[in-house]
């Protein structure tokens, strides 16, 4: 398995530009994620998706979309960049183990990291 | 909202215990994950412990929750330099596949 691949690993946009960040998992995992991770901030969760055609807003959604129309794919899309959007960008994909009520284990894909100049 | 506290930086000597600390809000939470990051890379999940446990062991690892005052922490016995990474503290909520992250705590091993 390949786990968690994203495309592309950097990125420099100008601001007013659009772009797509690519995600996908080939672990069969319902659950997906998009992160950004700023210095010194941690993780904040832009958008998550529980399922091919399901998704929901995180903590930080604005200024992005997505979608996700196979269960494989969690494409993050970005239009009129900003500086502000300047960061390093994490998909990443989950399972629920176990039984009903298991924990929800991770796995991340090794970022991109997107520049807006 | 739910919060996630940790300190930033942690620096020890190889061969010695790290002790990395976390404090978290929502009483709620059900499961605490402790997950590593080596410089350009994503996060890896290192282990977790239930909120119904108040100690895990896997090898060089022990987890202690203290529910009642919110606190965990992770021990690395033996640090090595490859434990060199960002080790983040993360909280979920059962019912909600997301977690919530802290912001990490720099652990450098000095040989």
């Amino acid at each position: 398995n390949a786990g968690v691949t994203q495309t592309p690993k950097f990125r420099i946009l100008k601001i007013g530009q659009s772009m797509t960040l690519q995600c996908t998992q080939d672990m069969n995992h319902n659950y997906m994620y998009w992160y950004r991770q700023d210095p010194g901030m941690g993780l904040k969760l832009i958008y998550y998706s529980v399922g091919a055609g399901i998704t929901d807003k995180g903590e930080v959604p604005n200024g992005y979309n997505v979608s996700r129309s196979t269960t494989e794919d969690f494409p993050l899309r970005l239009e009129l960049a900003a500086p502000s959007q300047t960061s390093v960008y994490f998909c990443a994909s989950s399972y629920r183990s176990g039984l009903a009520g298991g924990p929800y284990e991770q796995y991340f894909g090794p970022g991109t990291r997107l520049t807006v100049t | 909202g739910e919060d996630v506290e940790q300190s930033l930086f942690l620096s020890v000597r190889e061969g010695d215990s790290s002790v990395i600390n976390c404090t978290y809000t929502d009483s709620s939470s059900t499961y605490l994950y402790w997950y590593k990051q080596e410089p350009g890379a994503g996060l890896q999940l290192l282990t977790y412990i239930f909120s119904n446990m108040d100690m895990k062991q896997d090898q060089r690892l022990t987890v202690l929750l203290n529910k009642k005052d919110k606190h965990l922490s992770l021990r690395i016995a033996d640090t090595q330099t490859g434990d060199s990474a960002i080790y983040f503290c993360a909280e979920s909520n059962s019912g909600y596949s997301t977690l919530t992250f802290g912001k990490g705590t720099m652990l450098l091993v000095s040989p």
